[in-house]
């Protein structure tokens, strides 16, 4: 168990510029979320894999954001023509298919939109 | 709308003093309810979680925190507090496979 992993841990574009950013979940963790944590808040859900299928998007996820999970495993997270509001810290999470409602957190990709 | 409120934006306790960080939730059913601790430049770390039963659950680093139903609260506790336990602490709530979480309370130990 390496944990969740995220790259990169700091992105650095202009705005107007594309983005994308990779998470790899736990081994045989199903479950996979995508969080934005800005500063002096808590993490705000952002979208939500059971394997593939992306089952829950929140309002927050504009049309400029999209994530995918191709083959259930890791997951992106794309935004396009970024803006300064897009600077945060994106986090990661996983968890197992049954029994635990536990969600492990990677360390977070910070992006900043200058 | 759910929400879970954290007051305390800020808490500085003395080394070895003990320690209660306030959490309130808001939502129609009872919650699965978790805090994390996150530390600079760390991930999310789960400190302990609630899901039915007991209402006071132990969980890593000597903390602990009650649910009480009729307060809508999950408090965490700890007896003595460690230079090392300077951090921030979020409570949050799991509903549907969606986490929900507060504001977070930073926390400063002083020597």
């Amino acid at each position: 168990d390496t944990g969740v992993s995220q790259n990169p841990r700091h992105k650095i574009t202009k705005r107007g510029q594309n983005v994308t950013f990779r998470c790899d979940p736990i081994s045989e963790h199903n479950r996979l979320y995508w969080y934005r944590q800005t500063l002096g808040q808590g993490p705000e859900f952002l979208t939500y894999f059971q394997n593939e299928a992306q089952l829950e998007k929140s309002r927050l996820l504009s049309d400029r954001f999209s994530a995918e999970r191709p083959k259930g495993s890791f997951s992106t997270l794309e935004i396009q023509r970024t803006e300064q509001g897009d600077s945060a810290m994106y986090l990661c999470a996983s968890s197992p298919p049954t029994g635990s409602y536990e969600q492990y957190f990677g360390p977070g990709t910070r992006l900043t939109v200058t | 709308a759910q929400s879970v409120t954290q007051p305390d934006i800020h808490i500085t306790v003395s080394e070895g003093a003990s320690l209660e960080l306030r959490c309130n939730y808001s939502y129609g059913a009872t919650p699965y309810l978790f805090w994390y601790v996150q530390s600079p430049g760390q991930g999310l770390q789960l400190l302990l979680k609630y899901f039915s039963g007991d209402t006071l659950v132990q969980g890593i680093k000597g903390f602990e925190a009650e649910f009480k139903r009729s307060q809508s609260s999950f408090n965490l506790r700890k007896p003595s507090v460690h230079w090392s336990d300077a951090a921030e602490y979020f409570c949050a709530v799991d509903n549907f496979n969606k986490f929900y979480f507060g504001s977070g309370t930073k926390l400063n130990v002083k020597p």
